[in-house]
Order: structure tokens, then C-alpha cells, then sequence
């Protein structure tokens, strides 16, 4: 079963605008919500990350939010620019207890046009 | 530069063949996970190691093995390959468990493409 469900599939956004996305997580055991970035040819990278005692966290441009109860976060990155322009995958695991493996989300290939 | 050094880059076989793929994690990085991307499946877990020894195991097929060796490095063989491997396997390394002192680090990949 898909553990954690990310939307939308793919997003156009303009530059300047705010890209929305979207995930929601069915295991109530994780704890550990990472955001990852992956241009073509690269692996994913390390975004930012939060663990469910925060409601958001900020980085530069991009910030998470996070609602413990409705179990769901959403990536939003402000002021959009072309070189946003990548595939962005939530995941989760979980810090304690067994079965410590990123669980990731189908992706979101976001274009930011100018 | 993540540190996580794939190799190789690209990989093309017959069906039939086996192949081994290679990752040398992150300086310092005792855990190395393994997964697959491929178009229509995502990023799926395939296998983790700690420190040499085999700690998760998702839905590798039977078919598939890896190991961690004593310098950490590990390799992913691919036996028996069919079309349906094609793809882009990551290696990806972190301190221990995940978390946000310990965050996941992906190397470039390995695109298999099996003809």
C-alpha cells in the first residue's frame, strides 16, 4: 500500500509565483518527514526536513508546514524561479523502532515559467 | 556533491546477464541503503546495511542481492536481468537511523539500461 501520498503529479508555475505540494502520510508511526529535490541526472537531494513537534520550518524560500493531526505536510517555495525547476519528493520513516528506510512519495515535477 | 560515489554512470546489458553495481558511501557513513527509480514505480527501498551487516530489506526480487563490505563500500549484483530492470538504481548513505542529525545522502546513480 502506498504509505505516503504526495500531490500534485506535476505543476506549471510562474516565476515569482508559490508552488504548492502536497503530502499525506498513512503510517502513524513516522516521525521523520524529510523533503528531497532531484534535478535530471542527479540523485535527490536534501531539502529540508521536520520532525512532527513543529508545526513549520523555514529555509531561504522553501517552507514546510506540518499538521500532526491530519497527518499531512505541504511544501511551499515563494517567490518561484526557473532553477526551482525539478522533481520534489516527500518522504517519511520513522526515527525509532524498526524499519528505519525513507518511504518516499510518487514525486512532483515542478516547471517555473518565466 | 553528496560525497555517496556511484559507479558506474550508465550500464547497458542483455537480458539474461548479471551485473554488479558499486557505492562507496559518504565518509563516515556507516549505513548504506539501496534503492530503484524507475518512471512508473518512484523511488522504491530495495536493501539497507549498517556497518556491514543486512538491517532492512524491502521488495528486492529474489534475483537481486548486495552486501556491505569491512571499508563500507557496498555493491548491488543483478542477476538473470530482464527489460523490466531498467532503471535508475541509487545508492544513498546516512550516520545511522534516519533522522534530522542523520539525514539520507544520495549519490548520483547507476542507469541500467537492459536490452
Amino acid at each position: 500500500q502506498q504509505q505516503v501520498k504526495q500531490s500534485p503529479q506535476s505543476l506549471i508555475v510562474q516565476k515569482g509565483g508559490i508552488s504548492i505540494i502536497n503530502c499525506a502520510y498513512e503510517n502513524t508511526a513516522f516521525d521523520y518527514f524529510p523533503w528531497y529535490q532531484q534535478f535530471p541526472g542527479k540523485g535527490p537531494a536534501l531539502l529540508i526536513a521536520i520532525r512532527p513537534d513543529v508545526s513549520e520550518k523555514k529555509e531561504g524560500r522553501f517552507t514546510i508546514s506540518f499538521n500532526k493531526s491530519a497527518k499531512q505536510s505541504s511544501l511551499h517555495i515563494m517567490d518561484s524561479q526557473p532553477g526551482d525547476s525539478a522533481t520534489y519528493f516527500c518522504a517519511a520513516s520513522r526515527v525509532t523502532g524498526g524499519g528505519n528506510k525513507l518511504t518516499f512519495g510518487t514525486g512532483t515535477q515542478l516547471k517555473v515559467e518565466l | 556533491d553528496s560525497g555517496v560515489t556511484q559507479t558506474p554512470k550508465h550500464l547497458i546489458t542483455a537480458t539474461g546477464q548479471r551485473v554488479t553495481l558499486r557505492c562507496s558511501p559518504r565518509s563516515g557513513d556507516l549505513s548504506v541503503y539501496w534503492y530503484q527509480q524507475s518512471l512508473d514505480q518512484g523511488l522504491q527501498f530495495l536493501i539497507q546495511y549498517y556497518n556491514g551487516e543486512e538491517r532492512a530489506k524491502g521488495n528486492i526480487l529474489e534475483r537481486f542481492s548486495a552486501q556491505q563490505f569491512p571499508d563500507l563500500h557496498s555493491e548491488l549484483n543483478l542477476s538473470s536481468l530482464e527489460l523490466g530492470d531498467s532503471a535508475l538504481y541509487f545508492c544513498a548513505s546516512s550516520v545511522g537511523r534516519l533522522s534530522s542529525n542523520s539525514p539520507l545522502h544520495f549519490g548520483n546513480g547507476t542507469r541500467l539500461t537492459v536490452t
